[in-house]
C-alpha cells in the first residue's frame, strides 16, 4: 500500500542556518515521483521541488535540495540559509506510476519555525 | 502568488445546508484535483477531472459531494448537505497533464466551517 510518513512534527531553527526534514515512503511501483510543498499561514500550498524515481542525482532548486536515498525509500528536504519567511508547514508527497489520474499522497507535514 | 484561483476563501454553513466552492485552474491545465485537508493536516483526495470528464472519485464524493468542471466555467465542488465533519480546508489543484510526472499546483483553498 502506498504511504508517506513524516515523523518530525516540528523543527525550530535560527535564520541563516540549515534545516533538514525527513520523509519516507512506501510504494510497490518501480516508477514514482516525489514532491515537496510548503503551506503558508494563509493556507496556500506552494510547490518547491521534485525528484523522479529514475533519476539518481539529487534535485536542487534555489536554496532547496533533496537527499534521495532510494534503497531506504527516503526523500529528505534540505533548506540552506533559512529565512524568516521559510516558516511554514512542509509536506512530502508521492505520485505512483505513470498511469493517468493518480492522486498525490501526502505526509502529515513538518512545521518549521525560523527565528531571528 | 497562486495561479489557481479558489473562491470563496471562507464559508460558514449550518448543518444540512449546501456548501459550494469554485476553482479556476491555472491557464493551460486541463487536469483538476480536489482535496480535503483536515485540522490534523491529513489530505483526502476527493475527485479529479481531465477537462470535463471525471477520472477518479472516492465514495464520499459519489454520495454527498458533487463536482463538475464545465467547459469555459470554473470547476466547482458542492456538498449537498453539510455535516460537522465536513469542516476542513478544501484545496483545488491543477496540472498540465494527467500522468503522474505532472506537478500539481494548488490554490489557497476554501475553508469550510460547519456550525
Amino acid at each position: 500500500a502506498q504511504k508517506v510518513t513524516q515523523t518530525q512534527t516540528s523543527i525550530s531553527v535560527v535564520e541563516k542556518t540549515t534545516v533538514t526534514m525527513d520523509c519516507v515512503y512506501e510504494t510497490r511501483d518501480s516508477s514514482y515521483f516525489l514532491f515537496w510543498y510548503k503551506q503558508t499561514a494563509s493556507g496556500e500550498i506552494v510547490f518547491l521541488i521534485r525528484q523522479d524515481s529514475y533519476k539518481k542525482e539529487n534535485a536542487t532548486v534555489g536554496h532547496y535540495s533533496l537527499n534521495f536515498q532510494k534503497p531506504k525509500s527516503s526523500i529528505g528536504l534540505i533548506i540552506t540559509a533559512t529565512q524568516i519567511e521559510d516558516s511554514a508547514v512542509y509536506f512530502c508527497a508521492m505520485r505512483e506510476g505513470d498511469q493517468g489520474g493518480r492522486a498525490l499522497i501526502f505526509g502529515t507535514g513538518t512545521t518549521v519555525s525560523v527565528s531571528p | 502568488n497562486s495561479k489557481v484561483i479558489q473562491t470563496p476563501r471562507y464559508l460558514v454553513k449550518g448543518q444540512g445546508q449546501k456548501a459550494k466552492m469554485r476553482c479556476i485552474p491555472e491557464k493551460g491545465h486541463p487536469v483538476v484535483f480536489w482535496y480535503q485537508q483536515n485540522k490534523n493536516n491529513e489530505f483526502k483526495f476527493l475527485i479529479n477531472f481531465q477537462n470535463q470528464e471525471v477520472l477518479q472519485q472516492i465514495d464520499m464524493t459519489e454520495k454527498r459531494f458533487s463536482a463538475e468542471c464545465p467547459s469555459n466555467s470554473p470547476c466547482s465542488l458542492e456538498i449537498q448537505s453539510s455535516e460537522a465533519g465536513d469542516s476542513a480546508l478544501y484545496l483545488c489543484a491543477s496540472s498540465r497533464g494527467v500522468t503522474s510526472g505532472n506537478t500539481l499546483y494548488f490554490g489557497e483553498g476554501s475553508r469550510l466551517i460547519v456550525v
